[in-house]
């Protein structure tokens, strides 16, 4: 299975720019997915393909990478964003997805 | 407007059978996969398997030999069914949509299974 590695939690100011990364125990191409989840939510849909904008996300969202890492950026991060966030590979079965990044705002 | 809910008892004993239903709307189950994703309380998200739009379906191997997913078109429901549940099966079950790019676009709101005598 494609092993997914993400930094637990992240912890910034409203306003700052901050960036998640997503590590892949191999290459995925840019079969990559990013996600919210906000508390007692489901997941809802970021950036997909890597660096492509779900439509109805803000701009404020971008994503990057390409075959084993890949970032989400948020600039500049809002209170509202206090989410978890997730990268999910669909290169390849199991689909798989990243423990998430908790990001808090101070 | 794409639509996905699922519904299913809350409480299932030790060692039996999870049925769960995903009733979608807004789209056809013939021409869009759907997935089930589930979620352990406080932890991560954990791919169950899909119902493709041509009737296939695939699983995760660390399941595939408890977990069935299967459809009636007819109704717009996907169904998953899941044998010898244990308490490590507990938590909130999600049927997804996947449009263009494999990526799930849709979300269904979840439903809670907690797996307790």
């Amino acid at each position: 299975d494609t092993v997914l590695t993400q930094s637990p939690a992240l912890a910034v100011s409203p306003g700052e720019r901050v960036t998640i990364s997503c590590r892949a125990s191999e290459s995925v191409s840019t079969l990559m997915h990013w996600y919210q989840q906000k508390p007692g939510q489901q997941p809802t849909l970021l950036i997909y393909l890597a660096s492509n904008l779900e439509s109805g996300v803000p701009a404020r969202f971008s994503g990057s990478g390409s075959g084993t890492d890949f970032t989400l950026t948020i600039d500049p991060v809002e209170a509202d964003d206090t989410a978890t966030y997730y990268c999910q590979q669909s290169w390849n079965d199991p689909w798989t997805f990243g423990g998430g990044t908790k990001l808090e705002l101070k | 407007q794409v639509q996905l809910k699922e519904s299913g008892p809350g409480l299932v004993q030790p060692s039996q059978t999870l049925s769960l239903t995903c009733t979608v709307s807004g789209f056809s189950l013939t021409s869009y996969n759907v997935h089930w994703v589930r979620q352990p309380p406080g932890k991560g998200l954990e791919w169950m398997g899909r119902m493709r739009y041509n009737g296939d379906t695939s699983y995760n191997s660390a399941l595939k030999s408890r977990l069935s997913i299967s459809r009636d078109t007819s109704k717009n429901q996907v169904f998953l069914k899941m044998n010898s549940l244990q308490t490590d099966d507990t938590g909130t079950y999600y049927c997804t949509r996947e449009t263009i790019a494999a990526r799930m676009d849709a979300w269904g709101q979840g439903a809670s299974v907690t797996v307790s005598s």
